[in-house]
């Protein structure tokens, strides 16, 4: 089936440096999302990229839709000790027989040193 | 509150029994999903529904089964037929074919089975 390569799968960082992550498929896709789990928690939708090339910010966070569609970037800038956690992405590929269904990364562990 | 309920937050239970996990929202959503996540992985369907009385098979459909009676309600049972059923269980519901592709996320069920 459809496969999302994430990395990097770990990051350690200070707090106030910035964190980029990516999402890469060998497939288009149609839609990007990205979300973050705490511990024992369920998954929290963070951006939504519907449009190729589309740049979508929410607080210190930042999305990219790429042009090939093709693949999706996550930054986070200056870090703080709250944002650790996994990140996933996931993605709706553009064939996919009118289901819903959604194809997930294998997440982006963040771990900030304060 | 809109938002999506799963309960109980941690379920033990002897090997060899059926179990139910329930999962409830208020969002009026038409699509709902459950996911398995184990350690260190990213999250796999299980079995997923679009509309009242109808679900399909996700990825790792054997040794579960559900049921979509009520809009609202998507209860999964892990079977005695599941072999390694301990996991961190995840329900999700999106708006459906109508609308977005974003799902939102319950906050999870841990089963360990003795």
């Amino acid at each position: 089936g459809q496969q999302l390569n994430q990395s990097p799968q770990s990051m350690f960082i200070q707090e106030g440096e910035d964190v980029s992550m990516n999402c890469t498929s060998s497939s288009i896709f149609n839609t990007w999302l990205w979300y973050k789990q705490d511990p024992g928690e369920g998954p929290v939708l963070l951006i939504a990229l519907y449009k190729a090339g589309e740049l979508t910010s929410n607080g210190r966070l930042t999305a990219q839709f790429g042009i090939t569609r093709k693949d999706s970037f996550l930054n986070i800038s200056a870090s703080i000790p709250s944002d650790v956690g996994i990140y996933f992405c996931a993605g709706h590929p553009r064939i996919q027989g009118g289901s819903e269904k959604l194809v997930f990364g294998k997440g982006t562990k963040l771990t900030v040193n304060p | 509150d809109g938002g999506i309920t799963q309960s109980p937050k941690y379920l033990f239970r002897k090997e060899g029994q059926n179990v139910t996990l329930s999962c409830e929202q208020n969002l009026n959503h038409d699509a709902m999903y459950w996911y398995r996540q184990d350690p260190g992985q990213g999250l796999r369907l299980i079995y997923y529904s679009q509309i009242v009385n109808d679900f399909q098979k996700g990825d790792i459909a054997e040794g579960y089964s559900v049921s979509r009676e009520k809009k609202e309600s998507f209860p999964l049972t892990v079977t005695s037929a599941q072999k390694n059923p301990t996991a961190f269980y995840l329900c999700a519901s999106s708006i459906g074919s109508s609308g977005g592709n974003e799902q939102f996320f319950g906050p999870g069920t841990r089963l360990t089975v003795l």
